[in-house]
Formats: structure tokens, C-alpha cells, sequence
């Protein structure tokens, strides 16, 4: 089975401390993604990746940054919490889609829980 | 990038079918539609996908009209345990990026 780890279920950190979110993904997938997830608004794209070193922004990157540094390891970080960034985090990874349109198939990580005071 | 709407929320009874509809009227040509099911506390996970007509899997069926604006999920006989939200995604073919939409919250009553 294909599984997505996420570092930490939950994190509690103050306004203006660095956060880092990491992500281990063990199928050799090229892409990876980070999400957020807030009641009434659904899950929203923060960065994806579709190979090392290479990252794309999503809908809502203000206030983050992405690292993949190894294929298996996709880090979100926070460079300086703040309040409007407590939410649910999700990520997924998948294989290359099998055409133009094809998202493929995402598998998720059990999310990290992010309060931020 | 083709947008999806669904209805925000549904209620049925254990053992019917429920139905949920999403709508993307600027579906691209090539853009397959993918739905996604969401437990409380977990990540999503993909129920099925499809390009044109009826595809069925164990889980669901997925019906698509030939004009391809609208896709329905069918949910045969569900149990309690098919509460969770249900997301519906259409593939983009501008920028790879997958993009989910506010989903479906499907509530099944004993």
C-alpha cells in the first residue's frame, strides 16, 4: 500500500516561530502537494512538486515556502507563524498523470493540525 | 481551469442510493473528472474517475453526459459509514496543478 507520512498530527507554536511541516512519501512518486483544509472552504493548493528541487505555487503560497530536496521528502515551512495560519494541513503525493487532464490518483497523509497562538 | 459546483450538503437514509451531481461547464477536452471521499480527521482518498459515459467500480459508479458539463456519483445501498464529504475534481490542463472544490457534505441517517 501506498502511504504518505506526515511528521506530527499536532503542532501548537506561537505567532512568529519557523514551522516545519514534513512529508515522506514511500512509492517513488514524482509529484507531491501541500494543501490546508479550513471549515467552509474545502482543501486549497499550497505548493506542488513534480520533481527534486522543482516547486510550483499553488492557489494561496503567501506565508510559505516548500522544500524537496529528496524525491520521497516534500517539507512545508512557515517562515514566521501567525495566527490566520491555523489549520488542518494535508499532504499527497501521486504518480505522473497518464495524460494532459489525467490528474492520476492523490494519496493523502493523515494531516497535521496546526495551532498557531 | 475548470471549476466545479456541488451542493454543499446532503441527507439520505441507510440503504438508499444517493446521487450527488457536480457541475463543470468549462471542462476541457481532455479533462478526466475524479471524485475523492473525506472522513473526519483524515486525508481524502480517491473513489473513481472517468472521461465519458459510465465507469463503476466496487465502491461507485460515475455517470457522465455526453456534453460532459455535469458528472453524478452513485453511491449504491449506503450505511452510515458513507458519511464523510465528497469532492469532486476535473483535471487541468493548463498548469498540472489539482485543484479541489468546496466538496459535498453527505450526512446518512440510521
Amino acid at each position: 500500500d501506498v502511504k504518505v507520512t506526515q511528521s506530527s498530527r499536532y503542532l501548537v507554536k506561537r505567532t512568529g516561530e519557523k514551522v516545519f511541516l514534513e512529508c515522506v512519501q514511500d512509492m517513488d512518486h514524482e509529484n507531491m502537494f501541500w494543501y490546508r483544509q479550513d471549515p467552509g472552504l474545502g482543501l486549497r493548493l499550497i505548493y506542488f512538486s513534480y520533481d527534486v528541487k522543482m516547486k510550483e505555487k499553488g492557489d494561496i503560497p503567501e506565508g510559505y515556502s516548500v522544500s524537496r530536496e529528496k524525491k520521497e521528502r516534500f517539507s512545508l515551512i512557515l517562515e514566521s507563524a501567525s495566527t490566520n495560519q491555523t489549520s488542518m494541513y494535508l499532504c499527497a503525493s501521486s504518480t505522473v498523470a497518464g495524460g494532459p487532464g489525467d490528474t492520476g490518483e492523490l494519496f493523502f497523509g493523515e494531516g497535521s493540525r496546526l495551532t498557531v497562538l | 481551469l475548470a471549476k466545479t459546483t456541488q451542493p454543499i450538503s446532503m441527507d439520505s437514509y441507510e440503504g438508499q442510493e444517493v446521487n450527488i451531481t457536480c457541475s463543470h461547464n468549462n471542462i476541457a477536452t481532455n479533462d478526466y473528472i475524479t471524485w475523492y471521499q473525506q472522513f473526519p480527521s483524515q486525508g481524502p482518498r480517491f473513489i473513481i474517475q472517468g472521461y465519458k459515459t459510465k465507469v463503476t467500480n466496487e465502491v461507485a459508479s460515475l455517470f457522465i453526459p455526453a456534453d460532459r458539463k455535469s458528472s453524478t456519483l452513485s453511491l449504491p445501498r449506503v450505511s452510515l459509514s458513507d458519511t464523510a464529504v465528497y469532492y469532486c475534481l476535473v483535471g487541468d490542463m493548463g498548469d498540472d496543478k489539482i485543484i479541489f472544490g468546496k466538496g459535498t457534505r453527505l450526512h446518512i441517517l440510521p
